[in-house]
């Protein structure tokens, strides 16, 4: 696609439901990443992948979030029995190759809110 | 990992050329310098890229002086849409991939 598309924009879910965000990156970008950013909060690294494998899911906050991706596209974030901290908008962003010089491009984000 | 200092905020006028320096003294020989700016709801958005000297496009130019332990973004004549946080960024490769840290960035508002 012409950019990074990030579904749904918007989510508003009870607390201890699991939602599923998704991300389509931009066409031939072999690396894909998650952010997160917490309201008037910095973005925080998450994970990332290159290709379908995930060589560092050290920034993944606790064993609730987890994160796929299929055929080296679309990933997947996932957050079972969400919490009240997990609000938050999920940034997914993606770039032509990993490493330094690779420019990164963000999604419009997916704005998770747990009540 | 390199890690960066910018300032927390920076106040200007519609007109006036904006310049943010961004500390990062323990820059790899690899690592190239990257700005990104980001609206308040939106994702962050790609401004400019250098590895050294001088870079400029039609946004903004990026001076990085010889040694590269610091980098500053110039934004000339400022228009109030200017206002938002920008982040400096220098890549790290780890094993055979990238990992991105963001900063706090600088809170830049244009005034009219």
């Amino acid at each position: 696609g012409a950019g990074v598309s990030q579904s749904p924009s918007n989510k508003v879910t009870e607390k201890g439901k699991d939602v599923e965000l998704r991300c389509d990156p931009i066409s031939g970008h072999t690396a894909l990443y998650w952010y997160r950013q917490s309201l008037g909060q910095g973005l925080e690294f998450l994970i990332y992948f290159q290709g379908n494998s995930a060589p560092d899911k050290s920034g993944l906050p606790s064993d609730r979030f987890s994160a796929e991706r299929t055929g080296g596209s679309v990933s997947t974030l996932t957050i079972q029995r969400t919490q009240q901290e997990d609000s938050a908008v999920y940034l997914c962003a993606s770039s032509l190759r990993a490493g330094s010089g690779n420019t990164i491009y963000f999604g419009e984000g997916s704005w998770l809110t747990v009540v | 990992l390199a890690k960066t200092t910018q300032p927390i905020s920076m106040d200007s006028y519609e007109g006036q050329e904006v310049n943010i320096t961004c500390s990062h003294n323990n820059i790899a020989t690899n690592d190239y310098i990257t700005w990104y700016q980001q609206f308040p709801s939106q994702g962050p958005r790609f401004i400019i890229q250098g590895y050294k000297t001088k870079v400029t496009n039609e946004v903004a130019s990026l001076f990085i002086p010889a040694d590269r332990k610091s980098s500053t973004l110039s934004l000339p004549r400022v228009s109030l849409s200017d206002t938002a946080v920008y982040y400096c960024l220098v890549g790290d490769e780890v094993w055979d991939g990238n990992k991105l840290v963001f900063g706090a960035g600088t809170i830049l508002r244009v005034k009219s």
